[in-house]
């Protein structure tokens, strides 16, 4: 079956220093593989996606992923965290059927940056 | 920057009784879906919807859920006989297209049914 699974309910960092949080995916075929943030009473923001070709791909707020096939990974990064960083992020896996999208989400990762 | 929106942000309703959520895609986007999260759970894929028909639903979306694009711009979802079990913040969702494109989602309606 399809699954993505983001193995941390929550991350801790201190602002400044570099964050990961962490995502793999189960799929069959080649996936397309998204990250989405939420905060507080809002809807889910794209934040960036991997399609195909260069595995470190670049996103808003300065966020980040690198793509792994071999690990099935496709972890969310970014060098300095800062405060206004804090939220709910989601990772995502994208399947095609007929040419159609559905998202198939992971269970969401708190970011909390500390002062 | 176009966004998409929902109404209402919050809907409280007797089990039983009809309910329509609200949704207006972005507007040059032409796939449209919508997505469930019960409270503390995984967002679920319910339904999307192409060219004013259903293109792909999941098992969620039983004979008690539609969608309709009733006009231009809106894109609703109806739960006939509401449960307690469809409690839940709904998501609509649009892109431009259904392949590579990223989702983007509006802010969500919180569902209550007593």
């Amino acid at each position: 079956a399809q699954s993505v699974a983001q193995p941390e309910d929550q991350v801790n960092v201190a602002e400044g220093n570099p964050l990961t949080v962490k995502c793999t995916y189960s799929v069959s075929g080649n996936p397309y593989l998204f990250w989405y943030v939420q905060y507080p009473n809002r809807g889910l923001q794209f934040l960036l996606k991997y399609i195909t070709g260069d595995n470190l791909v670049k996103g808003s707020y300065g966020f980040e992923a690198e793509f792994n096939k071999s690990q099935t990974s496709f972890h969310l990064k970014k060098p300095s965290a800062l405060v206004s960083d804090s939220a709910l992020y989601f990772c995502a896996v994208s399947l095609t059927s007929g040419g159609y999208n559905k998202l198939i989400f992971g269970a969401g990762t708190r970011l909390a940056v500390h002062p | 920057e176009p966004e998409v929106t929902q109404t209402p942000s919050h809907q409280v309703t007797q089990m039983g009784q009809e309910v329509i959520l609200r949704c207006v895609p972005i507007s040059n986007h032409l796939y449209f879906y919508w997505y469930r999260q019960i409270l503390g759970q995984k967002v679920e894929f319910l339904v999307s919807f192409y060219n004013n028909e259903i293109s792909e639903k999941s098992e969620i979306f039983d004979d008690q859920f539609s969608v309709e694009r009733p006009d231009g711009s809106n894109f609703t979802l109806k739960i006939r006989s509401t449960k307690l079990e469809d409690s839940a913040m709904y998501f609509c969702a649009s892109s431009v297209s259904g392949l590579e494109n990223e989702q983007y989602f509006g802010p969500g309606t919180r569902l209550t049914v007593t």
